[in-house]
């Protein structure tokens, strides 16, 4: 049963605009939540990270949102580039573990120039 | 500083097989996570070393192992291989416990099994 949800597989958006990824999770012991970005023949690589005790976090053209009453995440990116193109996974630490994280199925998104 | 290494890149096993992937983790570093990705499911945690020692493991069969060497070089093996162990297996490394945005990846190990 997964405990992180990604229900849209792809996403295409234009060059410059926001790129909007979504995430839900179902345990409410979930207190800190990670993105990971993967580019084909590579390993995922850490992006932006948000604690439960804060509902946003920025981190350049990179913002994380965080909704807890709706276990609800998002993450924006402003404004969108080509080599955006990739594919973003949602994180959490399973048991407060650090190191034995939990991820979403993934999101593909493609940013046409 | 060089990234964490997995080898082999490829690797082709037909099903009732074993095989075995290795892991260098970034020097310095004594954590390493192996995961597993398959269409779909996203990534799965397997199993967790730190200090030669397995800390947390995650739901798969016995047939998944691992060990850590005292260099925090780590093996995972996996035996009598079903078509369903088709998968990229990652990697990752980290420093410090409890620092959860420090886990780098390998690039994976490609297993295909026919």
């Amino acid at each position: 049963d997964q405990q992180v949800k990604q229900n849209s597989p792809s996403l295409s958006v234009q060059e410059g605009r926001i790129s909007i990824l979504n995430c839900d999770y179902t345990n409410s012991m979930f207190d800190y939540f990670l993105w990971y970005k993967k580019y084909p023949a590579e390993g995922p690589t850490f992006l932006i990270s948000i604690s439960s005790i804060k509902d946003k976090n920025e981190d350049g053209r990179f913002t994380v949102f965080l909704n807890k009453s709706a276990k609800h995440l998002s993450l924006h990116i402003v404004p969108s580039q080509p080599g955006d193109s990739a594919v973003y996974f949602c994180a959490a630490p399973l048991s407060g573990s650090a190191r034995q994280l939990t991820f979403g199925s993934g999101t593909q998104l493609t940013v046409l120039p | 500083k060089a990234g964490v290494t997995q080898t082999p890149r490829y690797l082709i096993k037909t099903r009732g097989q074993q095989v075995t992937l290795s892991c260098s983790p970034i020097s310095g570093h004594r954590s390493v996570s192996w995961y597993q990705q398959t269409p779909g499911q996203g990534l799965q945690f397997l199993f967790e070393y730190f200090s030669e020692t397995q800390r947390n493991k995650g739901n798969f069969p016995g047939r998944f192992s691992g060990r850590q060497f005292s260099n925090s070089r780590s093996e995972m093996n996996v035996s009598t291989l079903e078509l369903g162990d088709s998968a990229l297996y990652l990697c990752a490394s980290s420093s410090t416990p409890g620092n959860t945005d420090t886990q780098y990846f390998g690039p994976g190990t490609r297993l295909t099994v026919l």
